[in-house]
């Protein structure tokens, strides 16, 4: 059950695009499309962004899609606004029918 | 309104037990399978541990494996995580979760109570 990697921070300006990455193995992220994303503000509770991939749930902004490819599934956030800066982490399903969440990554709008 | 509330953190020694809850409204309970995730003071988030709708599979990580047990009571609406044998690294900050119900992502998630390990 090692954790899902994403890259430790990220940061972008106002208006900008970014990607997090989300790395698994074939025994998580490769095998199912149960991957889901989550925004956390500091001293709050982890926020749904996106769930199997590349949905949003109700009142999510578009400026937040998903996607994946083999082990590999990313969260990408456009139009990159200040209220964004917070930590994010993906999650998903695994063979051993339990969960495993990535170490998050903290994202700065500069 | 869905609202979940933890209880029952606090501070226990290294070998001693706490029993945590997870009071849930706002949904009907019965329905959901629930999740406790715990996030260690200035670290990422953890799963802990799954239970199906009526508490007859469960479903845990390897670290608390053995050690910890969760259950609901639907008739109360509430979420249970029984921690035994506790650790120094079993400090954190407990939530519970719903998970959705179209599968595999946790919708709702409580504000969490600190847990923590020490002597």
């Amino acid at each position: 059950q090692s954790a899902l990697t994403q890259p430790a921070s990220v940061s972008g300006s106002p208006g900008q695009s970014i990607t997090i990455s989300c790395t698994g193995t074939s025994s998580d992220v490769g095998t199912y499309n149960y991957v889901s994303w989550y925004q956390q503000y500091p001293g709050k509770a982890p926020k749904l962004m996106i769930y199997e991939v590349n949905n949003r749930p109700s009142g999510i902004s578009n400026r937040f899609s998903g996607s994946k490819s083999g082990n590999t599934a990313s969260l990408t956030i456009s139009g990159l606004q200040a209220e964004d800066e917070a930590d994010y982490y993906c999650s998903s399903y695994t063979t051993s029918s339990t969960w495993v969440f990535g170490g998050g990554t903290k994202l700065t709008v500069l | 309104e869905v609202r979940l509330v933890e209880s029952g953190g606090g501070l226990v020694q290294p070998g001693g037990s706490l029993r945590l809850s997870c009071a849930v409204s706002g949904f009907t309970f019965s329905s959901y399978w629930m999740h406790w995730v715990r996030q260690a003071p200035g670290k990422g988030l953890v799963w802990v541990s799954r239970i199906n709708t009526d508490g007859s599979v469960t479903k845990y990580a390897d670290s608390v494996k053995g050690r910890f047990t969760i259950s609901r009571d639907n008739a109360k609406n509430t979420l249970y995580l029984q921690m035994n044998s506790l650790r120094f690294e079993d400090t954190a900050l407990y939530y519970c979760a719903r998970e959705g119900s179209g599968w595999c992502y946790l919708d709702y998630w409580g504000r969490g109570t600190l847990v923590t390990a020490s002597s």
